[in-house]
C-alpha cells in the first residue's frame, strides 16, 4: 500500500521569497506522483505530475518538483512566492491499473507582503 | 466543455435522512471517482469506477452506495445520513494513459454536506 506525507499543515514565506513545500512517499512500485493546489472554495487543479523520464517536472504557475527516488522525496519549489499562491497544496501518489490517488493531508501556503 | 460538474452545490441534512449527489463529466473519460476532504485529513477515496459497469470500494466506503450511470455520469448515494458524513464530496474522472496509471485526475468543483 501506499502512503504521503506532507511535512508542515503550514508554511509561511514573504512574496518573493522562495517556496518548498515537502512530500515523501511510501510506494512498493515505482510511483507516479502529482501536487494539486487547492484554491478556497474550489476543487483541486493539477499543477504538476512525475511519470517517468525527466525528474526535474514543471508545472503551471512557475512551480517545480524533483523526484528523488533513492530519498523517497517530491518535494515542490517555486523561486518567488507570489500573493496568489496562497492556497493548499496537496501531494498524490497513483499506483494500479485503476490508478487511485492516495493524498497527503495537505498543506496550507500563505504568503505575506 | 464543461469538464467535471456535480450538483448540489450544498446541502443540509438531518440525521437518517439521504440523498444522492449527482456528478457528470464531459471528457470522454473511463475512470471516475468520489472523494471527501475533512480537516487534516487530506482526500480519501469513498468508491471508484475503473470503467462503465463496474464499481468498486475506496478507503472508506461504510455508509455510501455508487451508481455509474453511464460513461458521464457517476452518483454517490448516502441512504441514511449520519453527522460523521459532514464533509466536502469530491467527484473527479481520469485521462486514460496507455498501459500506465499516471493520467491525472480532474476534480469537480466539490459538495459541501452538513448533517445535523
Amino acid at each position: 500500500a501506499q502512503s504521503v506525507t506532507q511535512l508542515g499543515s503550514h508554511v509561511s514565506v514573504s512574496e518573493g521569497a522562495l517556496v518548498l513545500l515537502r512530500c515523501n512517499y511510501s510506494s512498493s512500485v515505482p510511483p507516479y506522483l502529482f501536487w494539486y493546489v487547492q484554491y478556497p472554495n474550489q476543487g483541486l487543479q493539477l499543477l504538476l505530475k512525475y511519470t517517468t523520464g525527466a525528474t526535474l517536472v514543471k508545472g503551471i504557475n512557475g512551480f517545480e518538483a524533483e523526484f528523488k527516488k533513492s530519498e523517497t522525496s517530491f518535494h515542490l519549489t517555486k523561486p518567488s512566492a507570489h500573493m496568489s499562491d496562497a492556497a493548499e497544496y496537496f501531494c498524490a501518489v497513483s499506483t494500479g491499473t485503476a490508478s487511485k490517488l492516495t493524498f497527503g493531508t495537505g498543506t496550507r501556503l500563505q504568503v505575506t507582503l | 466543455n464543461a469538464g467535471v460538474t456535480q450538483t448540489p452545490k450544498f446541502q443540509v441534512l438531518k440525521t437518517g435522512q439521504s440523498m444522492t449527489l449527482q456528478c457528470a463529466q464531459d471528457m470522454n473519460h473511463n475512470s471516475m471517482y468520489w472523494y471527501r476532504q475533512d480537516p487534516g485529513m487530506g482526500l480519501r477515496l469513498i468508491y471508484y469506477s475503473a470503467s462503465e459497469g463496474t464499481t468498486d470500494k475506496g478507503e472508506v466506503p461504510n455508509g455510501y452506495n455508487v451508481s455509474r450511470l453511464n460513461k458521464r455520469e457517476f452518483s454517490l448515494r448516502l441512504e441514511s445520513a449520519a453527522p460523521s458524513q459532514t464533509s466536502v464530496y469530491f467527484c473527479a474522472s481520469r485521462v486514460q494513459t496507455w498501459g500506465a496509471s499516471g493520467g491525472e485526475q480532474y476534480f469537480g468543483p466539490g459538495t459541501r454536506l452538513t448533517v445535523t
